[in-house]
């Protein structure tokens, strides 16, 4: 079983909808990440987050830390965000990270 | 600032041929870090650094040597290189440990 899990492997969704990306971790953490993926290669940092909630303009990220479980959340979904959006759990002080196998996104027009 | 800057981009080589990807970061960042992704794959850490002069292996260190004797240069050697090589290689940096990660564009080597 891998340490970070991901949910859907592929989703595609119509545009506007709300779309949701599960996360479970089996190990200890310090924190959790969400990257994002572009079509072209490229890989930005969404969020970092050790507890309760953060939002970025539509994107909305959760942890549930007694669950071992965070959600990426993107409300009114655009074709612009369409990509692969990773899980990546975080612990000790080297910042290393375990990463999840991530998530494939297309939204369609 | 350019943040950080992979080369090169696009590389193929033959069997037992020798590279050296190169990764810059102009951020003054203390930690470096080596991946590669294989289709399907999630991320995967090779090598990382805490400080000039510091490194240690990752996940799957096996047929690849670092060396970081400036804070902003963290190269990554295959010393014979074999088809399971083929990868996409990422560099990435923070300041410390707790942050996020800035990742470089990557560098897409094929070995035949």
């Amino acid at each position: 079983k891998n340490e970070v899990e991901q949910s859907p492997q592929n989703l595609t969704a119509q545009e506007g909808e709300f779309i949701t990306i599960n996360c479970s971790y089996s190990v200890g953490i310090s924190a959790l990440h969400w990257l994002q993926q572009h079509p072209g290669g490229g890989i930005v940092s969404l969020f970092m987050l050790s507890s309760g909630k953060k939002k970025h303009g539509r994107l909305i990220a959760t942890i549930n830390i007694q669950e071992k479980h965070s959600s990426l959340h993107i409300t009114a979904s655009h074709p612009r965000d369409s990509a692969v959006y990773i899980c990546a759990a975080g612990g000790g002080s080297q910042g290393n990270l375990i990463f999840g196998k991530g998530t494939k996104l297309s939204v369609k027009p | 600032n350019a943040g950080v800057t992979q080369t090169p981009k696009f590389r193929i080589l033959k069997i037992g041929q020798s590279m050296t990807l190169q990764c810059t970061q102009d951020m003054n960042h203390n930690y470096m870090y080596w991946y590669r992704q294989d289709p399907g794959m999630g991320l995967k850490l090779i090598y990382y650094s805490v400080g000039a002069g510091i490194t240690d292996k990752g996940e799957v260190p096996n047929g690849y040597n670092v060396s970081r004797s400036t804070t902003e240069d963290f190269p990554l050697r295959l010393e014979l290189a074999a088809p399971s090589q083929t990868s996409v290689y990422f560099c990435a940096s923070i300041p410390g440990g707790g942050y996020e990660q800035y990742f470089g564009p990557g560098t897409r080597l094929t070995v035949t």
